[in-house]
């Protein structure tokens, strides 16, 4: 099966600063989803993005889906974006209903 | 309004018990997920239904159990609970019959003694 890795694995940041999350997948993908899982666990959804880039107040994402990579843009970051944040692919020989995760990549901001 | 609910968030329960975890959206999706997260945070997927027909099983035990009343719901019954089902499970909805985005309840922390 398709092969999902971000890195990196750990990141601590302070208040304001940016920071670059990667993620890179072994196969060509036709789904592509940014998620947030908060420290009370609740995972949200940041972007559907299989290709291109968007953006959502402090939070952005490309994909470039031909060199088989995205990456999350965080800016001006908060205490409240701690958390894990993960990206999930569904592969185009995945038959469409099949999301298979990254193993993270734990963020924690501080003051 | 919470678009998917889940209960219980917690349950506690012994080993070789059955147990049942409630799963409901109202986002009006046709398509319902079980995902399971170990301790490690992996996230996995089990089960999918689709206007409540089975399309992914993956290779979950037998014990599991997931059930589709109608395309609003999707249980999980798990019979004869063992220690390595200790996780956090969460149901999950996307609209349409292909994986659109997806959208997580808040868990339901499984530990079994």
């Amino acid at each position: 099966g398709i092969q999902v890795e971000q890195s990196p694995p750990d990141l601590i940041l302070q208040e304001g600063a940016n920071s670059t999350l990667r993620c890179n997948f072994s196969d060509s993908v036709n789904n592509l989803q940014w998620f947030h899982q908060n420290p009370w666990g609740q995972l949200i959804n940041l972007f559907y993005i299989p290709s291109g880039t968007k953006q959502n107040g402090r939070l952005s994402a490309t994909t470039v889906a031909t060199e088989r990579y995205s990456l999350l843009y965080i800016s001006s970051s908060q205490t409240t974006d701690s958390g894990v944040y993960f990206c999930a692919v569904d592969s185009l020989t995945g038959g469409g209903n099949k999301l298979t995760f990254g193993t993270g990549t734990q963020l924690k901001v501080e003051l | 309004d919470t678009a998917v609910s889940q209960t219980p968030k917690y349950l506690v329960t012994q080993m070789g018990n059955d147990k049942s975890i409630k799963c409901e959206q109202n986002l009006g999706h046709d398509t319902m997920y079980w995902y399971k997260q170990d301790s490690k945070k992996f996230l996995k997927i089990m089960f999918s239904y689709n206007n409540k027909e089975l399309i992914i099983n993956e290779t979950v035990p037998n014990r599991f159990s997931p059930k589709s009343p109608d395309k609003a719901h999707l249980n999980l019954h798990i019979n004869s609970l063992e220690l390595g089902d200790s996780a956090v499970y969460f149901c999950a909805s996307s609209r349409g019959g292909r994986l659109e985005k997806l959208f997580f309840g808040s868990g339901t922390q499984l530990s079994v003694l």
